[in-house]
């Protein structure tokens, strides 16, 4: 059973840094690109970055380009978010969601986790 | 940037009904690139169909896509008390990857 756990999500200041940890299980991660995606509570999704099976390909939202910073550790079987200069519309629960296609960025997200909270706030 | 408009925002339907959500996007897309997801409070997404019509691994034969160029239907042939919930549609065009504001499907 494909398993997806984020953390190191919590409360911070604006301008301030967090970095959001999502460990996989149940599938061979080193073969999926692997995407964040947030939710403003109450709100709708959206996708902010992803990153391809090897790292060589990365995309980020424009909302978040320039201060977010996606990697991935395959030998540790986890995948990273690294926010800095936060900014109050930050604020979401930001969940990591596998990609569909073996090998490549499709865009489709079959298997999600249950997602982290960030709060940006003085 | 492709923008989606989900209507309606919310529908209140009884279960056993017939359920008719849909999807406009703001240009035309090719259809292999319109997904739709069901979220609940408190459990993690789950992708329902790809490719405008393909159900995902584990998606019940109730539900079914449709559309092309800017229209998608995501249709749920009789409901049951487990569809209650918020839908989202999705374009995988190119990044960014965009969805709809989400329609909740409501018990009447």
């Amino acid at each position: 059973e494909v398993q997806l756990v984020e953390s190191g999500g919590g409360l911070v200041q604006p301008g301030r840094s967090l970095r959001l940890s999502c460990e996989a299980s149940g599938f061979t991660f080193d073969d999926y690109a692997i995407h964040w995606v947030r939710q403003v509570p109450g709100k709708g999704l959206e996708w902010v970055s992803g990153i391809s099976w090897n790292g060589g390909k990365i995309a980020y939202a424009d909302s978040v380009e320039g201060r977010f910073t996606i990697s991935r550790d395959n030998t540790k079987k986890s995948l990273y978010l690294q926010m800095d200069s936060l900014r109050v519309e930050d604020t979401a629960l930001y969940l990591c969601a596998k990609d569909f296609s073996f090998a490549t960025i499709t865009g489709v997200f079959d298997s999600w986790g249950q997602g982290t909270l960030v709060i940006v706030s003085s | 940037e492709i923008v989606l408009t989900q209507s309606p925002d919310t529908l209140s339907l009884s279960p056993g009904e017939r359920a008719t959500l849909s999807c406009r996007a703001s240009q035309t897309i090719d259809s292999i690139f319109l997904a739709w997801y069901q979220r609940k409070p408190g459990q993690a997404p789950r992708l329902l169909i790809y490719g405008a019509s393909n159900r995902a691994t584990g998606a019940p034969d109730r539900f079914s896509g449709s559309g092309s160029g800017t229209d998608f239907t995501l249709t749920i042939s009789r409901l049951e008390p487990e569809d209650f919930a918020v839908y989202y549609c999705q374009q995988y065009v190119t990044s960014p990857y965009t969805f709809g504001r989400g329609t909740k499907l409501e018990i009447k």
